[in-house]
This record gives structure tokens, C-alpha cells and sequence, in this order.
């Protein structure tokens, strides 16, 4: 199983839609978790930090559920820029740890 | 300006050549990373270090070296027992990790083998 698991896609969606990724983590270990977005042939750029309250940034809501082992991203009204790849990214380790990333999920949003 | 500044941008290599890629941070940064990241795929974790002097191989350290002889500076190079290593190279660095603490990525280089 790998150590961070997420959904490929693509996900098509119209603007305006509301659409959620899911991304599942196997080591309990695993301290904090990201969001990275990745545009086509650029680097990977943080897009938010999630904290185990949820947290939230704009239209952009992240959640954390520890007991399950998995992190969500939830885009609503959808804009054509949020086209991209959206990746997990946890850290394992409370001092200098180990950061894991998954495999991203594809996300289009057409007109 | 601070950052995280990889080198070069291109980079062709024949068959049986060693490479090196660079990656220079003036962050102050403990922590470094190589990922390599195929068409279509994440990134996979190559080596990484977390101090001067010392550093960890990732999932697919399989052909490949890195030196951290000083806290800014983790080179990679890509050795001829690499069989296939056309990919995109990305470097990473993050603080002391902790609550929160995120990792800043080079614009990576492109690695071709002609």
C-alpha cells in the first residue's frame, strides 16, 4: 500500500461547481499535512497548510480526520484557473521528518 | 530575494554519462529533498537530508549519489547505473519541521538522455 494514496481523476467540472478531493495517509505517524497545486510543467507551490480543526482560505476548505487516516480539499465556485494538478503532502516525524507525496488529482474546470 | 534556485533549467546527457543537478537555498533551511516526477505521475522521494553531512535515501535511490556538505548546497547526480533517467528533477527545502511547516520547491530540471 503506499503511503499516501490519492484519487488520480481527471475531475471535469463546470465553472462555478463545488468539487472535493480526498487523500488517504498509512502511517500513523504522519504529523502535518499539505495541499500543494502544480501547474502543467512547473513546480509544485504550497496552496494551504491543514490544521486537525479544519481550516479554511477563501473558497478553499481543508480538513483533517486523524482517526481515519485521510485529508480533504474542498474548491467551491470553481473558477477555470483552479486548473491544475492538487497534491497530499504529508510529513512524517515531529523533528526533522520525511515528506511524502501523492500522487496528485487532476483537475480541470471548463467554461 | 530568498529561495531555492535549481540548475540548469535543460540538461542533456548521452548514455553512460554522469550528471549533476544543482539546488542552492539561501533559506537558512535544515531540511533538503530530490523528487523526480515522470509525465503523468507524483513525485517520488530520491534522497533527502536534514543536516549537514547526513542524508537518507528515499523510495528510489537506485542510481543515484547526493552529497550536503554545507547547509545551502544538496547536489544530485545522476549516474550512468540510472537505466532510465528522462525525468523532471525537483528540489525542495523546508525548516526545522514542526506544525505547519511547508517546503519550497526549485523550478526543477529537465533531464534528457539523447
Amino acid at each position: 500500500r503506499k503511503e499516501v494514496e490519492q484519487d488520480p481523476g481527471p475531475f471535469n467540472v463546470p465553472e462555478g461547481a463545488t468539487v472535493a478531493f480526498n487523500c488517504t495517509y498509512s502511517n500513523s505517524a504522519s504529523q502535518s499535512f499539505f495541499w500543494y497545486r502544480q501547474d502543467c510543467r512547473k513546480e509544485p507551490k504550497l496552496l494551504m497548510s491543514v490544521y486537525s480543526s479544519g481550516n479554511e482560505d477563501g473558497r478553499f476548505t481543508a480538513q483533517l480526520n486523524r482517526a481515519s487516516q485521510y485529508i480533504s480539499l474542498l474548491i467551491r465556485d470553481s473558477k477555470l484557473s483552479d486548473s491544475a494538478t492538487y497534491l497530499c503532502v504529508v510529513l512524517r516525524g515531529t523533528s526533522y521528518g520525511k515528506l511524502t507525496f501523492g500522487q496528485g488529482t487532476i483537475l480541470t474546470v471548463h467554461p | 530575494d530568498g529561495g531555492i534556485t535549481q540548475s540548469p533549467k535543460y540538461l542533456f546527457r548521452k548514455e553512460g554519462q554522469n550528471v549533476t543537478l544543482s539546488c542552492e537555498q539561501n533559506l537558512n533551511h535544515d531540511a533538503m529533498y530530490w523528487y523526480r516526477q515522470d509525465p503523468g505521475q507524483g513525485l517520488r522521494l530520491i534522497y533527502y537530508s536534514q543536516i549537514v553531512n547526513d542524508f537518507q535515501k528515499g523510495d528510489i535511490a537506485e542510481g543515484y549519489s547526493v552529497s550536503r556538505e554545507k547547509k545551502e548546497s544538496f547536489p544530485l547526480t545522476v549516474t550512468s547505473a540510472q537505466k532510465n533517467p528522462t525525468a523532471f528533477y525537483l528540489c525542495a527545502s523546508s525548516p526545522r519541521p514542526g506544525a505547519g511547516t511547508e517546503a519550497f520547491f526549485g523550478q526543477g530540471t529537465r533531464l534528457t538522455v539523447v
